[in-house]
């Protein structure tokens, strides 16, 4: 089993729908959770993070984490054609903080 | 300009050859990271410095690496006699104190011919 799963996609969205992108991890110990996205041929940028059981919403982005069925997801509202990218979810290893375990990523298309 | 900077951004070699990668981190960082990428892949962990220690290298780094951070600042990564596996995009990353939330660099794209 991976440590981090996503699905590869790509996930095709219409343009002002909600986008849903979801994440499982194997390691029952993690307890911090990240988004990048990715653009093609860019670096990936930080776009949100969780710790606690829940949701968090920041602008269009929220993210949800389920630490009892290890799933997080992210779910972008009123999609954008900007927001067509590559969305990796990151995951630290068991309880410590030193470093992160990354996805395969999951691409994402707007539709216009 | 107060990101994080690689240099080179490409580097053409031949298999056999010698190559370093240079990461300059947001200079208040205490942690760097070095990732490699290939084309539909998430970033994979190599290695990682908090300050001018290097604290882990992942096991699916074979010898012919090595990195380097003296006095905590920038860092180096030398791949020795490179093989056309190791084609791939090489990735830095800095943060403060955790894990996560991580600056990127643009990259180094290395191409073994």
């Amino acid at each position: 089993q991976k440590e981090v799963e996503q699905n590869s996609g790509p996930l095709s969205v219409p343009e002002g729908a909600i986008a849903s992108l979801n994440c499982t991890y194997s390691d029952r110990g993690s307890q911090s959770f990240f988004w990048y996205r990715q653009y093609s041929g860019k670096s990936p940028e930080l776009i949100m993070f969780i710790y606690s059981n829940g949701d968090k919403e920041d602008g269009r982005f929220t993210a949800q984490l389920n630490k009892a069925s290890q799933y997080v997801s992210l779910l972008i509202r009123d999609s954008q054609p900007s927001d067509s990218a590559t969305y990796l979810c990151a995951v630290t290893r068991g309880n410590r903080d030193d470093k992160i375990i990354f996805g395969k990523g999951t691409r994402l298309h707007i539709l216009p | 300009d107060t990101g994080v900077s690689q240099n080179p951004r490409h580097k053409i070699t031949k298999r056999g050859q010698n190559v370093t990668f240079r990461c300059d981190p947001i200079s208040e960082h205490n942690r760097l990271y070095w990732y490699r990428q290939t084309l539909g892949q998430g970033p994979e962990f190599l290695t990682y410095f908090q300050n001018e220690a290097q604290l882990e290298k992942s096991r699916l780094l074979s010898d012919r690496f090595s990195a380097e951070r003296p006095k905590g600042s920038f860092s180096t990564l030398e791949i020795q006699r490179t093989e056309q596996g190791d084609s791939a995009m090489y990735l830095c990353a800095s943060s403060l104190n955790l894990a996560g939330k991580e600056y990127f660099g643009p990259g180094t794209r290395l191409t073994v011919t």
